[in-house]
């Protein structure tokens, strides 16, 4: 039972345009999201993150989006990057277990210049 | 610093076989978790440690399946009689506090022929 997806398996963009990232969950118990970024042979790395009590959240290029009532959250990069090629995981937790991250499979962004 | 170190990267073994993994966490980080991504899918929560407390043992997948951790330090999960569908990328991560982030070492890539 897939509680976190991530329907997209792959994105295409073009350099310098915006890559949106979708993810849907469907456990009402979470109330902190993540995205992690992957590159090929190494571990996923922390991207930016959401709690529940917001609806946007932004650090320089990234942006996520949540819409608690459709239980849905979006990643936003913008410019779009040849070097954000990889590959992205929405992942959530809920607060009486933190440390239990949930993750989505993954969507393959790919850039091209 | 040095990140999450994990041995070895690859490990191929025949069925029936117990393979030993191991992560060296960040130095100072008192939690560590194990996750397991499969072909395709997300990664998969298996287990966590937090200092001297028991460990959350709820993502263990079968009896076959035990990790162990000294103090704050090295941890290592066992897969006793190894099966096919054990393949997988065995990822190890550690964070400062029980609510912090995950810092991940780049996976260990089991192979069960």
């Amino acid at each position: 039972d897939q509680q976190v997806k991530q329907n997209s398996p792959s994105l295409s963009v073009q350099e310098g345009r915006i890559s949106i990232l979708n993810c849907d969950y469907t456990n009402s118990m979470f109330d902190y999201f993540l995205w992690y970024k992957k590159y090929p042979a190494e571990g996923p790395t922390f991207l930016i993150s959401i709690s529940s009590i917001k609806d946007k959240n932004e650090d320089g290029r990234f942006t996520v989006f949540l819409n608690k009532s459709a239980k849905h959250l979006s990643l936003h990069i913008v410019p779009s990057q040849p070097g954000d090629s990889a590959v992205y995981f929405c992942a959530a937790n809920s607060g009486g277990s933190n440390y239990k991250l949930t993750f989505g499979k993954g969507t393959l962004l790919t850039v091209n210049p | 610093g040095a990140g999450v170190s994990q041995s070895p990267s690859n490990k191929v073994t025949e069925k029936g076989k117990d393979v030993e993994l191991r992560c060296d966490p960040i130095s100072g980080h008192t939690a560590l978790y194990w996750y397991r991504q499969r072909l395709g899918q997300g990664l998969e929560f298996l287990i966590y440690f937090q200092g001297n407390s028991a460990p959350d043992k709820s993502g263990l997948p079968s009896d076959r399946f035990s990790a162990e951790r000294t103090g704050e330090s090295v941890s290592t999960l066992t897969i006793q009689r190894t099966q096919q569908e054990d393949s997988a990328v065995y990822l190890c991560a550690s964070s400062s506090t029980w609510t912090g982030e995950q810092f991940f070492g780049p996976g260990t890539r089991l192979t069960v022929l």
